[in-house]
């Protein structure tokens, strides 16, 4: 059973399109993640949900922005799409967010910018 | 700020032991993970450890964890093709996690 689902799979954009990828979660999990992780590289956090709290990394371009409507949904914007925000987006979501809650990630969504 | 290492390769033969290295530096960190990700898909967590135990064990995984020297490490018993993936380890740091570079497995028969 899906737990963590990421739709599409794989997305194509154009150089400056906006694009969005969809997320979302059958757990009910308070804090909702969203990690980029480019090829040969670990994931990197851009931001997460904590409820309706929005945290954002202080390194995360401003050209990347979330929406979360309710729980189970997250939305990551990416509003003028470069060459080099190709990469694999994962979400992930955990119970409470606290040091000792695991987290449990989508499959990914795998960006391709022409 | 915090700086989780990991070897870049390991290759091993079908069978045999693999044991997948990691050290990392936030000595507060209270559980330390490992995830695995196959091919073009998502992070699947594989097991952790509490930081005030040594050892676990998960059926072919055991997990060593020496917190003086901050080293975490991953051993695979009877290592099998269905193995071969990128192994990272993690640390929690408040609510994310920090992620090593990642090793890669590869079996060979």
């Amino acid at each position: 059973d899906a737990m963590v689902i990421q739709n599409p799979r794989y997305q194509v954009t154009q150089f400056g399109k906006p694009v969005t990828l969809s997320c979302s979660q059958t757990l009910n999990h308070n804090v909702m993640y969203w990690y980029q992780q480019k090829s040969s590289q670990a994931p990197k956090l851009l931001f997460h949900y904590y409820d309706k709290d929005f945290n954002n990394e202080a390194d995360t371009p401003d050209n990347f922005q979330s929406r979360r409507p309710n729980t189970s949904f997250c939305f990551l914007d990416i509003r003028s799409p470069g060459l080099g925000d190709a990469a694999m987006y994962l979400c992930a979501t955990s119970r409470e967010g606290v040091r000792q809650e695991t987290q449990y990630f989508g499959p990914g969504t795998r960006l391709l910018v022409l | 700020g915090e700086d989780v290492e990991q070897s870049l390769f390991l290759s091993v033969r079908e069978g045999d032991s693999s044991v997948i290295n990691c050290t990392y530096t936030d000595s507060s960190s209270t559980y330390l993970y490992w995830y695995k990700q196959e091919p073009g898909a998502g992070l699947q967590l594989l097991t952790y450890i509490f930081s005030n135990m040594d050892m676990k064990q998960d059926q072919r995984l055991t997990v060593l964890l020496n917190k003086k020297d901050k080293h975490l490490s991953l051993r695979i018993a009877d290592t099998q093709t269905g193995d071969s993936a990128i192994y990272f380890c993690a640390e929690s740091e408040t609510d994310k996690l920090i992620f090593g570079t990642g090793t890669r497995l590869q079996v060979f028969p």
